[in-house]
């Protein structure tokens, strides 16, 4: 079965620099999530959008944005990378539609790190 | 605030022994309550789930969770550990409502299984 595609899996920046992450959900999902997950902490949520539009918003930063375009797959737009940065950003995808409603199936992540 | 604990950051078993991974969440309301496993390389993948009905939830792999509403609790159990099963297990909670869809997670219990 199709999942939740990240990409890069890897990214190394420096700090000052900009980071665009991509997220690819599964095919019908209307529902995209990004989380940041520092070094030995919990998944964070950042950000969520349904159908394009964003439907809830929680501990990220001025410095990123995200959007979800036409064909749902999201991006995550880091700009001022600081140390702090370093994490692991995952997505995950859900549907509204189905029995499955509020399930979150998540992608393998994309580890950022900034020097 | 939303907040979920697991109690155990650690956990060290020996196979066939007897597994239960706490998890509290601090107020009640309508929850959707969730177990993720996160293989060593892997991404998160889904357990189980409560979101109404049976509070004993059986999942994926011979896990299971008690819900008790009056504990606010969603303890994980398994019978019988194997090797395999060694990963960080996070329990997650989405709190009905405004906050459509984001998890809360706790901070992970780390299970290791010695053969």
């Amino acid at each position: 079965a199709a999942g939740v595609i990240q990409s890069p899996r890897h990214l190394i920046k420096e700090k000052r620099e900009t980071a665009t992450l991509k997220c690819y959900p599964i095919p019908r999902h209307d529902t995209v999530y990004w989380y940041q997950q520092g070094p030995g902490q919990d998944p964070q949520f950042l950000i969520s959008f349904y159908e394009k539009m964003q439907s809830d918003k929680g501990s990220i930063p001025d410095r990123f944005s995200a959007q979800q375009f036409s064909d749902y797959h999201s991006e995550l737009n880091m700009s001022s990378l600081e140390l702090g940065d370093s994490a692991l950003y995952f997505c995950a995808s859900s549907s509204r539609r189905g029995s499955s409603y509020n399930e979150q199936f998540f992608g393998p992540g994309t580890r950022l790190t900034v020097l | 605030a939303q907040s979920v604990s697991q109690h155990n950051h650690h956990v060290i078993l020996s196979e066939a022994a007897s597994l239960e991974l706490g998890c509290n969440y601090s107020y009640g309301g309508t929850v959707n309550l969730f177990w993720y496993v996160q293989y060593p390389g892997q991404h998160l993948q889904l357990l189980l789930k409560y979101f109404s009905g049976d509070p004993l939830v059986k999942g994926i792999k011979g896990f299971e969770a008690e819900f008790i509403k009056s504990k606010f609790s969603f303890n994980l159990r398994k019978p019988s550990v194997q090797w395999s099963d060694t990963a960080e297990y996070f329990c997650a909670v989405n709190w009905g409502g405004s906050t459509l869809g984001r998890l809360y997670f706790g901070r992970g219990t780390q299970l290791t299984v010695w053969p």
